[in-house]
């Protein structure tokens, strides 16, 4: 089965500092993985998505960058943190969309509090 | 760009009873899914139901089913026998065309009284 992971699962750091987190899908094979920032009480705002190795799109303008290294590893990275990077960023994946499974799974997330 | 509206951000409903949640959305494609995710306190996303545009059935779970009315492009959630561990924030989200995008709303927080 497939399972996909996030790391860290809590992070505090002060402003200006670097941030990676880190993202693995198991049991799958090209699926398509995304990055999603939350904020309290609020929706899901879709940061990045990748539809393969190496292969980024950016929805938002901002302080983040992201990487897809590997088939199954996506990182989500800034080199100088913003107190407005504060949240919940949720990692997910999805298969090819021709699929009958074609859904969304999530990762646990990470709580990112900028300080 | 896609958009999809949850116009109630808080709901609450009795236990056993039923309850309705609101989607709408604004898309020019004829051909998209649709999905309503749970979150509880965890904050661990669920898939709750889906919906493929182009079937006109209604698609059902359990104590779960959808309204899909394409043509006024709304896709509410209906939640029957509602149970105390429903409670959890709902969230629409439409699966664009080439299937490459998600589109979330904002949310609507369902609270189930005992």
């Amino acid at each position: 089965s497939q399972t996909i992971h996030q790391w860290p699962a809590t992070l505090v750091q002060p402003v200006g500092s670097p941030l990676s987190l880190e993202c693995t899908v198991e049991g799958t094979s090209n699926p398509n993985l995304y990055w999603y920032r939350q904020a309290a009480g609020r929706g899901l705002q879709l940061l990045f998505y990748s539809v393969g190795i190496g292969q980024i799109s950016s929805e938002v303008p901002q302080n983040l960058s992201a990487s897809r290294p590997q088939d199954r590893q996506f990182i989500l990275s800034s080199k100088k943190l913003l107190l407005s990077d504060s949240g919940f960023y949720l990692c997910a994946w999805s298969v090819h969309p021709l699929e009958d499974s074609y859904e969304q799974y999530f990762g646990p997330g990470t709580r990112l509090t900028v300080t | 760009a896609q958009t999809v509206t949850q116009s109630q951000p808080e709901m609450s409903v009795q236990e056993a009873e039923t309850v309705t949640l609101s989607c709408t959305y604004d898309t020019s494609e004829s051909d998209y899914y649709l999905f309503w995710y749970k979150q509880p306190p965890s904050r661990q996303m669920i898939l709750v139901i889906r919906q493929e545009a182009y079937k006109q059935q209604n698609a059902t779970e359990n104590r779960f089913s959808v309204n899909f009315q394409k043509a006024a492009k709304s896709f509410s959630l209906k939640i029957s026998d509602s149970q105390l561990g429903d409670a959890a924030m709902y969230f629409c989200a439409f699966g664009e065309g080439n299937f490459n995008k998600f589109y979330f709303g904002s949310g609507t927080k369902l609270n189930v009284k005992p």
